[in-house]
């Protein structure tokens, strides 16, 4: 258990729709990154919030927005959804914007589209 | 181009028997590695965090070791058990200043009793 919680666990959406994933932050954590992973491979990294600011992004294009509140929770965005969109979707919380900090996965938002 | 490479792809072992698994890296700057657990539709798991100084790091029956002159890194697992069957992810963390993670595609380990 590592306090890190996501949802929706599971959803499905259509070509062109738009979606939010949500993360609760473990307790104390003021940094949340996101990722996306297909089946069968590792995850992407797609970016990183500390204290309500992204410090950190992957390949992934503008359809692809985060927010981040005051309480550190945090939202993934996705519009104009596209079939390779389909994944689990991975939030992590860690402490101190730090690349050298300990990352706390939930366990997943998986979205299909079809 | 950071990239994070994993090998082998899959591998099956008897209970008990020990493994290693290779990653290697071509990721600049680099901050530290890591190596994660994933079970099949969960979350990854933190086995152990690496900086450019460290050699090695243990985590029970997880090893690993740190070469940052040929940026290579191994994770054995000893005395293995059924419960270690699941994906092993190497990461690697590209910063200060650019803040990205850049993973593997993991190895996919099964044991056998």
């Amino acid at each position: 258990e590592t306090g890190v919680t996501q949802s929706p666990t599971h959803l499905i959406k259509t070509r062109g729709q738009q979606v939010t994933l949500r993360c609760s932050s473990q307790s104390g954590h003021n940094t949340v990154s996101w990722y996306q992973q297909a089946l069968g491979q590792g995850p992407q990294f797609i970016f990183q919030y500390y204290r309500e600011e992204e410090n950190g992004r992957g390949n992934f294009p503008p359809r692809f927005s985060g927010l981040q509140f005051p309480n550190y929770s945090s939202e993934l965005n996705v519009n104009a959804l596209e079939l390779d969109d389909s994944a689990l979707y991975l939030c992590a919380s860690g402490a101190g914007g730090r690349l050298t900090g300990e990352l706390f996965f939930g366990e997943g938002s998986r979205l299909t589209v079809l | 181009k950071n990239q994070v490479e994993q090998s082998p792809q899959s591998l099956i072992i008897l209970e008990g028997k020990n493994c290693t698994l290779q990653c290697n890296y071509t990721v600049s700057p680099f901050s530290n590695l890591r190596w994660y657990k994933q079970d099949t539709g969960r979350g990854p798991v933190s086995l152990t965090i690496m900086t450019f100084s460290e050699n090695t790091k243990s985590n029970g029956r997880y090893t690993a070791t740190l070469d940052a002159d040929t940026k290579q890194s191994s994770l054995h697992i000893t005395a293995s058990q059924l419960s270690d069957s699941a994906s092993y992810i190497c990461v690697v963390s590209a910063g200060p200043g650019t803040y990205k993670y850049i993973f593997g595609t993991g190895t996919r380990l099964k044991v056998l009793a």
